[in-house]
């Protein structure tokens, strides 16, 4: 059972455009949320992230929001850049609780692509 | 460059065959993860070891181990392999591994293919 989806497998933008990812998840004890960036023959790297106390955090073009009640978050990168393509995973995680947090659960990504 | 290595890039393997994959942290890293992405099922977290101890245990097959040995490295070691064992796996590192706002920097990952 996905407990963090991203329905999009892929999405196209143009260039300079607003580029927005979704993300939904199932488990409410999930209290921190993650966007990493994908390239190719790479690990996944870290972008920005949100606590569940929070509903907005804004890191440059990066700009991460939830929605705690729709169990929703979202990426806007603005503007859009040829660089910005990669595969963008979502990730949550369940707080420490004294026995070691567990590892992040992530979506299975969405694939954006910015067109020139 | 995420400071977190690797080896080997890639391994072409049998099935039944045992196999050991190796991570080293980042410098100053305590906490070890393993990740494995298959392409049906995307990341899955495996497993995480804080200063040489196993911390969390997420979804390993019992034919699957790990260890962190006193200089912070990790090995994942994948035994009977199956055709379904084919991904690739990452490894992870944190500082402390303690907190769910701890960054998780991720290694290039092994691309691991049983025939």
């Amino acid at each position: 059972d996905q407990q963090v989806k991203q329905n999009s497998p892929s999405l196209s933008v143009q260039e300079g455009r607003i580029s927005i990812l979704n993300c939904d998840y199932t488990n409410s004890m999930f209290d921190y949320f993650l966007w990493y960036k994908k390239y190719p023959a790479e690990g996944p790297t870290f972008l920005i992230s949100i606590s569940s106390i929070k509903d907005k955090n804004e890191d440059g073009r990066f700009t991460v929001f939830l929605n705690k009640s729709a169990k929703h978050l979202s990426l806007h990168i603005v503007p859009s850049q040829p660089g910005d393509s990669a595969v963008y995973f979502c990730a949550a995680i369940e707080g420490y609780s004294g026995g070691g947090a567990d590892g992040l659960t992530f979506g299975k990504g969405t694939h954006l692509i910015i067109q020139p | 460059d995420s400071g977190v290595t690797q080896t080997p890039k890639h391994l072409i393997t049998a099935t039944g065959q045992r196999v050991t994959l190796r991570c080293s942290p980042r410098s100053g890293d305590l906490s070890v993860y393993w990740y494995q992405q298959s392409l049906d099922q995307g990341l899955q977290f495996l497993i995480q070891y804080y200063n040489g101890e196993e911390r969390a245990k997420g979804n390993i097959l019992e034919r699957f181990s790990a260890q962190q040995f006193p200089d912070l490295h990790s090995e994942l070691n994948l035994s009977s392999l199956e055709l379904g064992d084919s991904a690739l796996y990452f490894c992870a590192s944190s500082v402390e591994g303690g907190l769910a706002e701890e960054t998780q920097y991720f290694g290039p990952g092994t691309r691991l293919l049983v025939l």
